[in-house]
């Protein structure tokens, strides 16, 4: 099974600040990485794909790059719908695994 | 709209069985696979099962092989998830969730909201 890390597990940050948030394969994964915005009490929310492909209607303040197995998600001027949790997500291999999240928190 | 309405959750003894559902719309059901994927309480994401498209492949994650069987009928837009054998760890929101592109692999889309088993003697 692939192991998805990510770091830090928490980021206190403030609004209009930019903010780099990252996820390590235990194993390289090529590009297939997603990376998910969560808020309270919703599902899942798609932001990228292919590890920097946004997904329809994402803002162009969310970006992804890397590939192999290390991966970064950049968010720019961040807006306070921004304060959530993150996930990323391999599907290169069976089972398909998510990172822990990384919260983003406002200082 | 696309949509992903999830329904059957409930609470269950340890040992027992459910059978959760999930009624697609919005799309073309038949093109895509579909996922169950679940987080306990307070807790990350787990893949859970997916089911090809043409049910051709079906997989689990370890922690549910043999227990869980995964399902779809492509005339009523549904996908299914029967879960036998509960344990207390099974305990957690599940959603039904659909792959970004026809007929292959990718990211996961859309999300339903998902529909909560609580494991609990």
């Amino acid at each position: 099974e692939i192991v998805m890390t990510q770091s830090p597990a928490t980021l206190s940050v403030s609004p209009g600040e930019r903010v780099a948030l990252s996820c390590r394969a235990s194993q390289t994964i090529n590009t297939n990485l997603a990376w998910y915005q969560q808020r309270p009490g919703q599902a899942p929310r798609l932001l990228i794909h292919g590890a920097s492909t946004r997904a329809s209607g994402i803002p162009a303040r969310f970006s992804g790059s890397g590939s192999g197995t290390e991966f970064t998600l950049a968010i720019s001027s961040l807006q306070s719908e921004d304060f959530a949790l993150y996930y990323c997500h391999q599907y290169n291999h069976w089972p398909y695994t998510f990172g822990q999240g990384t919260k983003l928190e406002i200082k | 709209e696309v949509q992903l309405v999830e329904s059957g959750g409930a609470v269950v003894q340890p040992g027992g069985s459910l059978r959760l559902s999930c009624a697609a719309s919005g799309f073309t059901f038949e093109d895509y696979t579909m996922h169950w994927v679940r987080q306990a309480p307070g807790k990350g994401l787990e893949w859970v099962s997916h089911i090809s498209w043409d049910s051709g492949s079906t997989n689990y994650a370890d922690s549910v092989r043999g227990r869980f069987g995964i399902s779809r009928d492509d005339s009523k837009n549904s996908l299914f998830l029967e879960m036998n054998s509960l344990r207390t760890e099974d305990t957690a929101l599940y959603y039904c969730v659909k792959d970004a592109v026809v007929a292959g692999y990718e990211a996961f889309d859309i999300w339903g909201h998902g529909t909560m088993v609580t494991v609990s003697s």
